[in-house]
Formats: C-alpha cells, structure tokens, sequence
C-alpha cells in the first residue's frame, strides 16, 4: 500500500524567510510519481510539480525548488524568501505506475503554511 | 475556458435524504476521481473512473456511488447521506490516469444533519 506522510501539520514563518516543507512516501513499485498542490485560503487545489521516480534531478522554478531523494523516500518542498501570498496547505501527493490497471492517487494529510508580514 | 465544474458549491441536507453532487469537464479527459477533504486527514480518494463506464473504489467508498455514463460527467450520489459525510468534496480530471496533472473543481461543502 502507498503512504505519504507530511510530519510538519503547521508552520509559522515570518515574511522573507526560507522555508522547507518535508514530504515522505512509502511505496513498492520501482516506478512512480510524486506531486506538490498548493491548497491557498480560497480553498481550490493548483497543481505545482509532477516528478517520475526516474528523475531525481532537482527543481527550481522562481522561488520554488524541490528536492528528491530516493534514497530516502523524500521529495521536500522549499519556498525561497517567503511572501504572504504563499500562506496556504500543501499537499504532498504519490500515484501508480501508467502501467497498472488502476490508477490511485494518495495524498498526505498536507501542511499549512502561515506567512506572516 | 477548460474547467471542472462542480455543484452545489454548498449544500445542507438531513440524514437520509438521497443526493447527487454534479462534476463535469470540458477538456476531453478520461479520467476523472472525487475526494473528500477532512480536517487532519487530507484527501482521501473515494471513487475513480479511466473512462466511460469504467469506475473503481479508492481508499473510502463507502456510503458513495458513482457512474460515468459520458465521459465529461461523473456525479457523486449519496444515497443514504449520515452526518460522518459531512466534509468538503473534490472533483478532479485529468487526461489518461492519476500520474498526470489533476484538475480540480471548486469544491463542495456538505453538511449532513
């Protein structure tokens, strides 16, 4: 069975500070995808990363890197000098290989972030 | 404007009372899933389609059906609503499978009295 576990429920940052939200999966297949949605006050869900378990290249995109390590099952999220505008629960997610003839998406029980001014 | 669009955005209702949420997309996708969102626990798959009528149980059905008679539709019906129901429901589409980028809906937020 696949299993994503967010450790941090809540984090408490001031504005322009760095701030690394932790995501870690358990699954048995060699081939798997692993996702990053951003959840903001208004309550919709934005899709921010895709990452196949092939890729372990690391991401930048603005502000935003992730970081994944297979060796220890992590794919972690990082905001670089945070803005109030980036206040809002993260959710880590982990789905099936393409291969299978189901297709399941776990998510872990998300973080919120809270950027203060 | 490519969307997934679900209604009511709220709803209340009494125990027992049979109701259907509606989830419809406008991209051509085949594969489209609901969640419920509880404090705490996350999202939590309740049901999936790959296709028209092709639906399979994710990680809580119970107390849930579904169908997908078009592909651009798959309500959610509780036919029997109980008041641990009661949570923010999400609908989400993407192109093939669940590997891919989910779009998602607006969310319901129901209340089972």
């Amino acid at each position: 069975a696949q299993k994503v576990t967010q450790a941090q429920t809540e984090i408490s940052v001031v504005e322009k500070e760095d701030v690394t939200l932790d995501c870690v999966y358990e699954t048995r297949d060699t081939t798997y995808y692993l996702f990053w949605y951003k959840q903001p006050p208004s309550g919709e869900l934005v899709f921010l990363i895709r990452r196949n378990s092939f890729d372990e290249q690391n991401e930048i995109s603005g502000r935003y890197s992730w970081n994944f390590q297979k060796s220890t099952s992590s794919f972690n999220f990082t905001i670089t000098a945070s803005q109030v505008v980036d206040s809002a629960v993260y959710f880590c997610a982990l789905s099936d290989p393409p291969y299978r003839g189901y297709s399941t998406l776990t998510f872990g029980k998300g973080t919120m972030l809270l950027v203060s001014p | 404007e490519a969307q997934v669009t679900q209604n009511p955005r709220y709803l209340i209702t009494v125990t027992g009372k049979k109701l259907t949420v509606t989830c419809s997309q406008n991209m051509n996708h085949e594969y489209m899933s609901w969640y419920r969102q509880d404090p705490g626990l996350g999202l939590r798959q309740i049901y999936y389609s790959m296709n028209v009528e092709v639906t399979d149980k994710g990680d809580v059905p119970e107390g849930y059906k579904v169908s997908r008679k078009e592909k651009r539709n798959f309500p959610l019906i509780l036919e029997s609503p109980s008041p641990n129901q009661t949570s923010l429901y999400f609908c989400a589409s993407s192109l093939h499978r669940s590997n891919e980028k989910l779009f998602f809906g607006s969310g319901t937020q129901l209340s089972v009295l």
